[in-house]
């Protein structure tokens, strides 16, 4: 199956500072999605983002889908940006995958004041 | 719009008993929803796609007949954990497809004494 790993597992940042999430894909992709897990373990929708550049206030996400990877900005980072943030592929590779993602590990986000 | 739920939102049980999880989309239809789970420091790992109207499928190394899953209608899917016991402890999250995105419940701890 498709692999998904992410980069860096840990990041600690003060608060204002700048940060750069990557995901890497192995194989093609037809959906490809960012989520911040909340401290009681909520996942919340980012980006629906299988190509191209998506901004959302201060988070903005690039997907280069030919050389597979995506990656997933936050500035002026605030402590409530504190979490878990995934990246999740469904593989487009072998037929029909019907809507299954497949989870990298996650990239654990903690910004003091 | 894009609301899922999930009942309850943490459960204890002694080992042997069975428990129910029930997952809603309230805002909209989903033919198909998905069924993960999350051990404590760990990524999601897809347990099975549960379809309205047929059986689930179920991912490699999933017991169905431990994970019992019935979609019995467009906006709600349970999964039943029977005779459940301590390593069945975990964090079970739901979700459901709404275009191209997927949207995820708030997860259900299980604790099994």
């Amino acid at each position: 199956g498709i692999q998904v790993e992410q980069s860096p597992p840990d990041l600690i940042l003060q608060e204002g500072a700048n940060s750069t999430l990557r995901c890497n894909f192995s194989d093609s992709v037809n959906n490809l999605q960012w989520f911040h897990q909340n401290p009681w373990g909520q996942l919340i929708n980012l980006f629906y983002i299988p190509s191209g550049t998506k901004q959302n206030g201060r988070l903005s996400a690039t997907t280069v889908a030919t050389e597979r990877y995506s990656l997933l900005y936050i500035s002026s980072s605030q402590t409530t940006d504190s979490g878990v943030y995934f990246c999740a592929v469904e593989s487009n590779a072998g037929g029909t995958s019907y809507g299954k993602l497949t989870f990298g590990q996650g990239t654990i986000l903690t910004v003091h004041p | 719009g894009a609301v899922v739920s999930q009942h309850p939102s943490w459960v204890i049980c002694k080992s042997g008993t069975s428990v129910k999880i029930e997952c809603r989309s309230l805002d909209f239809q989903a033919t198909t929803m998905f069924w993960y789970r999350q051990f404590p420091k760990q990524s999601l790992m897809l347990m099975a796609t549960s379809n309205e109207g047929s059986k689930a499928t179920y991912e490699q190394g999933v017991e169905k007949d431990k994970f019992l899953i019935n979609h019995a209608s467009l906006t709600l899917s349970t999964l039943t954990v029977t005779s459940a016991h301590p390593e069945d402890s975990s964090f079970y999250i739901c979700s459901a497809s709404w275009g191209d995105t997927q949207y995820f419940g708030p997860g259900t701890r299980l604790t099994v004494l």
